[in-house]
């Protein structure tokens, strides 16, 4: 199952502290995707990137940062300027023309 | 604005009842539409879009601009659908795409 991957599965943090949340593709895609996915509110987006060393900021940027310094690593950090850290992250990936979002299996943090 | 809303969050059905999942949208201009599903310990992937004009796994759905709609349909559910589905639009950007809140299918035996 591998396409894109996202590490850890699960990832604890004290308050205050900065985490980085890895997002890897090996399908040659040219953008990629963060997403928020909280109980009843859906998908939200946090950044994306249409290209190497490009990203454009979501709905819901405040309190995250990301770099895009190769085609295939998008990783995302969780900065201890965003209130409400605690939920689930999900990557995806897109080909340049393509439809089709393809997601990694996703990161669950909690930090208390 | 791109905005999905998805009114129900969770949809209970028994096996072999018709189910239908509301997806309502709004955009200025000619969507793309999506629908997304992503069962229990596995990743979130597509089910079908809408210029695809597909039927996958006995799903369909249909775009009505009038209505501003793209509802998923199931003549007959089965257990193995149970799972969280989520409406998705692609906007003008053609990167970036908007996901409504998702609506929980519980189909009962």
């Amino acid at each position: 199952d591998g396409g894109i991957t996202q590490s850890p599965k699960y990832l604890f943090r004290k308050e205050g502290q900065n985490v980085t949340l890895s997002c890897e593709q090996n399908l040659n895609h040219d953008a990629m995707y963060w997403y928020r996915q909280d109980p009843g509110q859906g998908l939200r987006l946090i950044y994306y990137s249409q290209i190497v060393n490009d990203f454009q900021k979501g709905d819901i940027a405040e309190g995250y940062s990301v770099s895009r310094e190769k085609k295939e690593s998008f990783p995302l950090t969780v900065t201890s300027a965003q209130k409400n850290p605690t939920a689930f992250y999900l990557c995806a990936s897109k080909s340049t023309g393509g439809l089709e979002q393809y997601f990694g299996p996703g990161t669950r943090l909690t930090v208390t | 604005a791109q905005r999905v809303t998805q009114p129900e969050k969770l949809l209970s059905v028994f096996k072999g009842a018709p189910v239908e999942l509301k997806c309502n949208y709004s955009y200025s201009g000619s969507p793309e539409l999506f629908w997304y599903v992503q069962y229990s310990r596995q990743r979130l992937q597509l089910l079908l879009r809408h210029i695809s004009r597909e039927s996958i796994k006995g799903f369909t759905a249909d775009l009505n601009k009038g209505e501003t709609s793209f509802h998923l349909k199931k003549p007959f559910a089965q257990e193995e659908d149970s799972a969280m589905y989520y409406c998705a639009l692609r906007g003008d950007n053609f990167n970036k795409f908007y996901f409504g809140s998702g609506t929980k299918l519980n189909v009962k035996p």
